[in-house]
């Protein structure tokens, strides 16, 4: 059963600008939220992590935002590059099963 | 960070035969390893759980007799996918996780095998 969902399969935004991308979840149990990155014909890599008891993480260009009340978590991207094009997901800690994954594109 | 490898990274085999993929955790003791298939259009499906010396916990729709899941060892998982068919072609991904020094949360990845099937 899927415990995080991602409803936006896809996410274009112009270099320099935020991009925001979504991820709700229905196991309120969750300990920690993880983000991962993936690119084309490659594994994903981990990308950033918020643990449930805070309500934000920052690490550079990069900040995760959860509201618990809403049971949903966004990642924050600012300011976009063109390298940041790739697919995202997001992840619940011991849930092994991925969101469907959002495809960003960053303009130059 | 840690790393995790997959080999082969290719292969192309003839339908009705199997397929080894092996996934290794190359700096750190995976207790558990992951297999996930990706499809077109970019999503990651969990095919199965593997816990080192015990038998791999198989997600929903996922054939175990067909997509066998082999934990021998705390760095060596394999998949090895029997009397491949056409519709078997994919990019299947493994991950891991450590212990110890790592994150109890984080998952690493491998590079991803891309089988064909002809």
């Amino acid at each position: 059963d899927q415990q995080v969902k991602q409803n936006s399969p896809s996410l274009s935004v112009q270099e320099g600008r935020i991009s925001i991308l979504n991820c709700d979840y229905t196991n309120s149990m969750f300990d920690y939220f993880l983000w991962y990155k993936k690119y084309p014909a490659e594994g994903p890599t981990f990308l950033i992590s918020i643990s449930s008891i805070k309500d934000k993480n920052e690490d550079g260009r990069f900040t995760v935002f959860l509201n618990k009340s809403a049971k949903h978590l966004s990642l924050h991207i600012v300011p976009s590059q063109p390298g940041d094009s790739a697919v995202y997901f997001c992840a619940g800690s011991h849930d092994m099963r991925f969101g469907a994954g959002t495809r960003l594109t960053v303009k130059p | 960070g840690a790393v995790v490898s997959q080999h082969p990274s290719r292969v192309i085999c003839k339908s009705g035969t199997s397929v080894k993929i092996e996934c290794r955790s190359l700096d750190f003791q995976a207790t558990t390893m992951f297999w996930y298939r990706q499809f077109p259009k970019q999503s990651l499906m969990l095919m199965a759980t593997s816990n080192e010396g015990s038998k791999a916990t198989y997600e929903q729709g996922v054939e175990k007799d067909k997509f066998l899941i082999n934990h021998a060892s705390l760095t060596l998982s394999t998949l090895t996918v029997t009397s491949a068919h056409p519709e078997d072609s994919s990019f299947y991904i493994c991950s891991a996780r450590g212990r110890g020094r790592l994150s109890s949360y984080e998952q690493y990845f491998g590079p991803g095998t891309r089988l064909t099937v002809t």
